[in-house]
C-alpha cells in the first residue's frame, strides 16, 4: 500500500488477555519500528527491526511484550497478560535504508489504540 | 523511557501570528527532526536537520539545529487554521536507521 497500515485501529480487551497488533510497512522499507504513545505524551520507542531481526529491543517494557517480523515485511506486536497500564496507542513506522537520495526517515501509521479494561 | 523537554507545553494564538517552540536534551544528538500529529493520526515529518547550526525551511516552517547539538527550535510564520495540532521534536544519535527519542510535545491551538 501507499502508507504504513496498522490493524486493528481500535482494540478493547480485558485485563489478563492476550493481544496481537499488526503492522504492514511501506513496500520495500527494510526497517520497521514500534512505538507506544500514552495520552498527552510523545511516542516512546519499543523495538526496531532491520529485515527479519530485532536490531534493538531495548524499549520493550518487560517480557510480556514481544514482536516478530518473520519475512522481513509485516510485523506483529504481541502482548501477553495485558494490564490496564498497557492502554495506549501503539504506533508502527517504517523507513528505507539511507542512501540513493533518501535519508532513511520514519513514516508512521495511524496507530492501534489499545484499551485494557 | 527518556523524553526530550519541549516548551511551551501548549500555545493559544490568533491566526496570522508567528509561533516559536523549542526542544532541549541532556545528551547530544546528531539528527534533529520535527513532526506534527493530528488527532487519530500518526506523526508526520515536517523538517529534518543533520548538521549542528543548520537552519532549514519548509514553506512557513523554519527549524534550527542548535550549535551544542542538545537543542532545536521550530518557528511557524503567519499561522493558519491547519497548523493546529501537536508538534513533536525527535532526536537521533546516529545517521541512518535507528530509534528516535521524542519530545513531550507542544499543542498549538488557534483562537478564532
Amino acid at each position: 500500500g501507499a502508507g504504513v497500515s496498522q490493524t486493528p485501529s481500535n482494540k478493547v480487551t480485558e485485563k489478563g488477555k492476550y493481544v496481537e497488533l499488526r503492522c504492514d510497512p511501506i513496500s520495500g522499507h527494510t526497517a520497521l519500528y514500534w512505538y507506544r504513545q500514552s495520552l498527552g505524551q510523545g511516542p516512546e520507542f519499543l523495538i526496531y527491526f532491520q529485515g527479519t531481526g530485532a536490531a534493538d529491543d531495548s524499549g520493550l517494557p518487560n517480557d510480556r511484550f514481544f514482536a516478530v517480523r518473520p519475512e522481513g515485511s509485516v510485523s506483529t506486536l504481541k502482548i501477553q497478560r495485558t494490564e490496564r497500564g498497557d492502554s495506549a496507542v501503539y504506533l508502527c513506522a517504517s523507513s528505507s535504508r539511507p542512501g540513493q537520495g533518501n535519508t532513511g526517515e520514519l513514516f508512521f501509521g495511524e496507530g492501534s489504540r489499545l484499551t485494557v479494561l | 523511557g527518556q523524553q526530550l523537554n519541549q516548551s511551551p507545553q501548549s500555545m493559544f494564538i490568533q491566526e496570522g501570528e508567528d509561533v516559536s517552540m523549542n526542544c532541549t536534551s541532556s545528551s547530544i544528538f546528531n539528527t534533529w527532526l520535527w513532526y506534527k500529529q493530528d488527532p487519530g493520526e500518526g506523526p508526520v515529518l515536517l523538517i529534518a536537520l543533520y548538521k549542528a547550526g543548520e537552519l532549514t525551511s519548509n514553506g512557513r516552517l523554519t527549524a534550527q539545529f542548535g550549535i551544542t547539538r542538545k537543542d532545536s527550535f521550530l518557528n511557524i510564520s503567519a499561522s493558519i487554521p491547519s497548523d493546529v495540532g501537536i508538534y513533536f521534536c525527535a532526536g537521533r544519535t546516529n545517521f541512518g536507521n535507528e530509534k528516535l527519542t521524542f519530545g513531550t510535545g507542544t499543542r498549538l491551538t488557534i483562537i478564532p
